[in-house]
Order: C-alpha cells, then sequence, then structure tokens
C-alpha cells in the first residue's frame, strides 16, 4: 500500500541556517504530493504542492521537487526564521479517485534565535 | 479554497460518555473525511463520508465506536463513542479541492481530552 517516510526530528537549527527535510514515498500511480505545516496551536495548512514528476512546489522561501527517480519529495529552506518554528507533514494524496491522504509522522522543527 | 468550520474546538469529557463534532464547509463537496492525530503523532485517516451512504471506515476504526452522519453536502459529524482515555486526540475533517489538483483542506480541529 502507499506510504510515506519522513525524517524524524525534532530538528533544531539557529535563524538563518539552511533547512532539510526528507521524505519519501511509496505509491501506485502518480501520487500529487504535499507538505503541510501546523505552527503551534493551529490547524493544518498547506505550504506546497506537486502533481507530476520533476514539479518543484514553493511558497514562502519553501521549495520541495517531485523526484519520481528516488520517490522522494524533500522539503528545503535556504534561511530559515524563528516564525517557521512548526511541525511539518509530508503527504501525498490517492490518485485512484478517493482522494485518501496517506502522512508522514511529521518533523518537529525548532529554529532558535 | 474551502472554509471548513469544526465545533466543538476544543472539550474535556469524561470516560464513558461520548461526543459529537460538527463540520461545516462553505460549499458543496462530495467527500468528506475524518482524521485522528494522537498526542504527537501523524495524522490518520478515520473514514470516508459520502453524502447519500454509509461512511467507508479504514482498517482499525469501526462504526460503533465512530459513527458519522453526512445528512447534506456540506455538513457531517463525527461521533466519539464510550470514551477511553486513549481517545483523546485532535479530530479533523477534511475536504478535497477536487479540482483537478487533489489538495485537501482542514477544519481547525477538535482537541478532545478525556479524563
Amino acid at each position: 500500500g502507499n506510504s510515506v517516510t519522513q525524517m524524524e526530528g525534532p530538528v533544531t537549527l539557529s535563524e538563518e541556517a539552511f533547512l532539510t527535510i526528507n521524505c519519501t514515498y511509496t505509491a501506485t500511480g502518480y501520487p500529487s504530493l504535499f507538505w503541510y505545516v501546523q505552527y503551534p496551536g493551529e490547524g493544518l495548512q498547506l505550504l506546497l504542492k506537486a502533481t507530476k514528476a520533476d514539479d518543484k512546489g514553493s511558497n514562502k522561501g519553501f521549495e520541495a521537487t517531485y523526484r519520481k527517480e528516488t520517490t522522494s519529495f524533500h522539503l528545503e529552506k535556504g534561511s530559515v526564521q524563528v516564525s517557521d518554528s512548526a511541525v511539518y507533514f509530508c503527504a501525498l494524496s490517492d490518485t485512484s479517485g478517493t482522494y485518501k491522504y496517506i502522512f508522514g509522522t511529521g518533523t518537529r522543527l525548532k529554529v532558535l534565535a | 479554497s474551502a472554509v471548513i468550520s469544526q465545533k466543538p474546538s476544543r472539550d474535556i469529557c469524561q470516560r464513558g460518555t461520548s461526543l459529537t463534532i460538527q463540520c461545516q464547509v462553505d460549499s458543496q463537496v462530495t467527500m468528506m473525511f475524518w482524521y485522528r492525530q494522537q498526542p504527537g503523532q501523524s495524522l490518520t485517516l478515520i473514514a470516508t463520508a459520502n453524502q447519500g451512504s454509509e461512511a467507508t471506515y479504514e482498517s482499525g476504526f469501526v462504526i460503533d465506536k465512530f459513527p458519522i452522519s453526512r445528512p447534506n453536502l456540506t455538513f457531517s459529524t463525527l461521533t466519539v463513542s464510550n470514551m477511553s482515555p486513549e481517545d483523546s486526540s485532535i479530530y479533523l475533517c477534511s475536504v478535497p479541492n477536487g479540482q483537478g489538483v487533489t489538495e485537501a483542506f482542514f477544519g481547525q480541529g477538535t482537541r478532545l481530552t478525556v479524563v
């Protein structure tokens, strides 16, 4: 079945450091891939998405590229800020028409000033 | 984008009781999904609720424990029955974008604590 494997956290970085959160997936067909973010005390928000191989999703300085050959969708940001402290979830959606989402376990990021 | 309202936003309940969570969407949607997020863990799909038919439950979840109603295309409820402390979680409803890209929108969640 479909699955998402995400690097474990927590990840602690200093402000302006480079961020990578690894995400790999297993799926049949061609799922859409997503990164969602959950800020403290808030609900899930879509951060970025990619729907086909080699697509690059980007938002708020974050980027992720859909790599079919390595079944990966790693999240990167060149310079993190304290306000980026949150939990990040990698997810894929079933493209068979059921629209079910499979989430990774989440990675908590803490950015220190 | 869809706007999803969930009620209540949080509750503290006694074990053995039941809580019904409401999810209201500002547009008509065919599918609605209910997820559970246990403390420190990821989201797990509980069931898919389609209007006009019975909900479809994922492995490990049963209708007797999590009955779902879907009376129309903008509303659904999830009941957590006969609660125990292990049911303490955040419960979220979700709807797909459905506009080609299968982006999902999530409600703010209901934080349930069972004591």
